[in-house]
């Protein structure tokens, strides 16, 4: 098992583009979440989703959009960058509470 | 809303010497969970807590569950170099499956 893998593990961005980052996961998990980390802020839960075709708002949502048109698909999406969104973003699924991460995705907006 | 509070933010002992992180909820949490990061790399999953005044043992760490349910730590005995990196608490709401980071406590331990 793959467990959780995400794409791209790296990207730089212009402010005001786009683009859409993916997280797969192999373990048949209902719950799905999108954090960002950045330096001494922690983890912070941007959106999350609880079972395939849902989604709901996490701590830090603007700017943001989320798809989970699959079970084992979580998508993020950037629609117009901005500076502010330099971070690291990492994905994560669970079964029960045990959170499973991938390996992150390191975004800057220049 | 629900904040999870840890301290210290940084910590560095010389190996051998204990170490220890807090975590502290504004509110009651149905259990709690540390993860450990080690630098460039993403959060493992360590253990969970469910009941009030839990204490559960993996090798050198301890972890407690506060009898409230709204604190618990981490202590490290003789720390290794292995045992560098950040760790975190996180705390789920009751009956809703987000979970709130505490921000981690950054351990370094010279050899």
């Amino acid at each position: 098992n793959a467990g959780v893998t995400q794409t791209p593990k790296f990207r730089v961005l212009k402010t005001g583009q786009s683009m859409t980052l993916l997280c797969a996961q192999d373990m048949n998990h209902e719950y799905m979440y999108w954090y960002r980390q950045d330096p001494g802020m922690g983890l912070r839960l941007i959106h999350y989703s609880v079972g395939e075709g849902t989604t709901a708002k996490g701590e830090v949502p603007d700017g943001y959009n989320v798809s989970r048109l699959k079970k084992q698909n979580f998508l993020l999406g950037l629609e117009s960058a901005a500076p502010s969104q330099t971070s690291v973003y990492f994905c994560a699924s669970s079964y029960a509470d045990t959170q499973y991460f991938g390996p992150g995705t390191r975004l800057t907006v220049l | 809303g629900q904040q999870v509070m840890q301290i210290p933010q940084y910590q560095h002992v010389q190996e051998g010497e204990d170490f220890t992180t807090y975590c502290n909820s504004s509110t009651t949490l149905s259990n709690i969970q540390w993860y450990k990061q080690r630098p460039g790399g993403h959060p493992v999953f360590l253990i969970q807590l469910v009941k009030s005044g839990e204490v559960k043992k993996q090798k050198r760490l301890t972890f407690q569950f506060g009898e409230a349910k709204k604190n618990s730590s981490l202590h490290i005995t003789a720390t290794q170099t292995t045992d560098v990196g950040t760790y975190f608490c996180a705390g789920p709401l009751v009956n809703f499956n987000k979970f709130y980071f505490g921000s981690g406590t950054k351990l370094n331990v010279k050899p």
